[in-house]
């Protein structure tokens, strides 16, 4: 079955300092990999994603995320957070082949930059 | 482009009436959507996939009768919470899968909070 996991319900990083929010992955094919951020009272919306080619993806506000086969992780970064980053972010995968192309969700990592 | 919108935002609606929450895509046509709902700080539950012009598909544990889905128009998918009960009140937010795109991206709306009294 596929399933997402986000191993971390909270992250903290002061404003300035490199960030990372984890994401690991099951599926039965090549996945297609997204992330996407939530502020409070609203809807998602669109990070990046992964879906063929480098492994090294780059999306909006400055985040990047890599894709890592082998220990089948997708971790958003970013080498410099911001107070406004401060959200919550989920990690979803899709198996292009399988379940009609729903999106499985993450349990979501509430981001904390302080400044 | 790619802007999927949900009316209304916000709703307060008394014990045992029901609501329609109502999902478009502004700017694209979308055979699918699907309808999420959100408990505080927690991750999205896919409730249903909808499917233009076809009963919608729901997900285990959701009961059809009561979240009644219509799927009218490429752009246009509205969800009714019959009987609405406190127990309903939730973040419901929506999302459209674009057609033409190769790899069927979802666009999320803003979601609606609904508060049953």
């Amino acid at each position: 079955a596929q399933s997402v996991a986000q191993p971390e319900d909270q992250v903290n990083v002061a404003e300035g300092n490199p960030l990372t929010v984890k994401c690991t992955y099951s599926v039965s094919g090549n996945p297609y990999l997204f992330w996407y951020v939530q502020y409070p009272n609203r809807g998602l919306q669109f990070l990046l994603k992964y879906i063929t080619g480098d492994n090294l993806v780059k999306g909006s506000y400055g985040f990047e995320a890599e894709f890592n086969k082998s220990q089948t992780s997708f971790h958003l970064k970013k080498p410099s957070a911001l107070v406004s980053d401060s959200a919550l972010y989920f990690c979803a995968v899709r198996d292009p082949y399988n379940q009609g192309g729903k999106l499985i969700f993450g349990q979501g990592t509430e981001l904390s930059v302080k400044p | 482009g790619a802007v999927v919108s949900q009316h209304p935002s916000r709703v307060i609606c008394k014990s045992g009436t029901s609501v329609k929450i109502e999902c478009r895509s502004l700017d694209f046509q979308a055979t699918t959507m699907f309808w999420y709902r959100q408990f505080p700080k927690k991750s999205l539950m896919l409730m249903a996939t909808s499917n233009e012009g076809s009963k919608a598909t729901y997900e285990q544990g959701v009961e059809k009768d009561k979240f009644l889905i219509n799927h009218a128009s490429l752009t246009l998918s509205t969800l009714t919470v019959t009987s609405a009960h406190p127990e309903d009140s939730s973040f419901y937010i929506c999302s459209a899968r674009r057609t033409s795109s190769s790899y069927n991206e979802q666009f999320f709306g803003p979601g609606t909070r609904l508060t049953v009294l």
